[in-house]
């Protein structure tokens, strides 16, 4: 079975510039989530999608936005970047949720924005 | 609302010495608990995972945690410390559907030859 892949692995984009971060979620998982991990911090959960609608968001602006596809795979768009959006970002997938749930990671984006 | 503090920035230790990573939390439900390591330029890999099963949990590369509601804690722990454990660890907590993973600040652990 494949991992989790994300790509770009490393961007750099001017402040007010747009950007997107891809994810493929690993075999047979139809939930991806999105991370922020800013330097020296732990990862902060952006959002969840299921089954291409939104489950679960964390307190983040709506410029992130997000997407999920009939093959399960994921997008994380930014409008409107800041200096501080700068970090690791970071998608997890996972089979339907519990709370026992295992999430599997992808090596993550890292993002500076200049 | 879930969260969990983990207690040391950073734990320094010697190759073959035991590792004690901190972790304390608060929830108003009896949690699952999770550690997950960091190495550089690597995902982050689920350690162990407390699941009400068994308070003593045991994990991959030698490392085991013990769940103690008395002290809501969740330490990690290893006898004997490697090289290759050097990495960045994260105490984390799930919300009660599973849909979002709350993380501690991390500990980096330092192992010195």
């Amino acid at each position: 079975e494949t991992g989790v892949t994300q790509s770009p692995t490393h961007l750099i984009k001017t402040r007010g510039q747009q950007v997107t971060l891809r994810c493929s979620s690993q075999s047979g998982h139809n939930t991806v989530s999105w991370y922020q991990q800013a330097l020296g911090q732990g990862p902060q959960f952006i959002f969840q999608y299921y089954r291409e609608e939104e489950n679960g968001r964390g307190n983040f602006p709506p410029r992130f936005s997000g997407l999920q596809f009939p093959n399960y795979s994921s997008e994380l768009n930014v409008n409107a970047l800041e200096l501080d959006d700068s970090a690791l970002y970071l998608c997890a997938s996972s089979p339907p949720t519990g709370m026992n749930t295992e999430a599997f990671f992808g090596q993550g984006t890292r993002l500076t924005v200049v | 609302a879930q969260s969990v503090t983990q207690l040391d920035s950073h734990v320094s230790v010697s190759e073959g010495t035991p590792v004690l990573l901190r972790c304390n939390y608060s929830s108003s439900y009896s949690p699952s608990l999770f550690w997950y390591v960091q190495h550089p330029n690597k995902g982050l890999q689920l350690l162990l995972k407390y699941t009400s099963a068994a308070t003593l949990v045991k994990g991959i590369n030698g490392f085991e945690a013990e769940f103690k509601k008395s002290e809501t804690s969740f330490h990690l722990t290893k006898p004997s410390a490697h090289m290759s454990d050097a990495a960045e660890y994260f105490c984390v907590v799930p919300n009660t559907s599973g849909s979002r993973l709350t993380f501690g600040e991390g500990t980096q652990l330092t192992v010195n030859p």
